[in-house]
């Protein structure tokens, strides 16, 4: 079965400093790896997918095969960042089986 | 489009009532997710719906629990007697198929006292 681990429940940094949200997961087939972001009082949102290689809000996550790992990243952390984010896999392969969450890393930015 | 929809946006009742929970997804999204999030377990998924069908309901906690999809603009998460370990957000969320970025509702806060 998949796991997605986020060993962080809280992580606080201060503005400006860089940010790094770890997540592994536990997939024996080839996943697809997202991160979700949910503002205090808000929906879960999309933030990106590791599919498309892109960087939104300054983040960006790359996918580790050999360590199975798929960390966020942003080299300057802004105070409007600070909120709950989830690392998600899918499985490929057949069907939209549910995404598999981790429990989450509440990030606090400070200013 | 609105988004998903979920109704109510908050639900307090007492241990032993029934409770129904309510969500309208993307017009032209296949796929209809129901996930409760807590602060112990985190997000996890109770049941999905591919084209109205309920696929895997493996994730339902018991069966006071229940989901229904009559059609593709709504679907229902019933609590059948409630309790209070069934205090927790619950979320829809919806896709199209071969795109697995969900689009979330706000959520229904359930809390069962």
């Amino acid at each position: 079965a998949q796991r997605v681990t986020q060993p962080e429940k809280l992580l606080s940094v201060f503005k400006g400093a860089p940010v790094e949200l770890k997540c592994n997961y536990s997939y024996s087939g080839s996943p697809e790896l997202f991160w979700y972001v949910q503002y205090s009082r808000q929906r879960l949102q999309l933030l990106l997918r590791h599919i498309s290689r892109e960087s939104i809000k300054g983040f960006t996550a790359d996918l580790n095969k050999g360590e199975t790992s798929f960390h966020l990243k942003k080299p300057f952390a802004q105070e409007e960042d600070s909120a709950m984010y989830y690392c998600a896999l899918h499985r490929t392969g057949g069907g939209a089986d549910g995404l598999t969450f981790g429990k989450g890393t509440h990030l606090i930015i400070q200013p | 489009d609105a988004g998903v929809i979920q109704s109510p946006r908050h639900e307090v009742t007492e241990m032993g009532q029934e409770v129904t929970l309510r969500c309208k997804p993307i017009s032209g999204h296949d796929y209809l997710f129901w996930y409760r999030q807590t602060m112990m377990r985190g997000l996890e998924l109770l049941i999905y719906f591919n084209n109205n069908v309920p696929i895997d309901d493996s994730g339902m906690p018991e069966d006071r629990f229940s989901a229904k999809m009559p059609n593709a603009s709504f679907s229902t998460l019933k609590i059948q007697p409630s309790e209070p370990r069934d205090s927790a957000v619950y979320f829809c969320a919806s896709s199209l198929p071969g795109h697995y970025g969900y689009t979330f509702g706000s959520g229904t806060r359930l809390t069962v006292v």
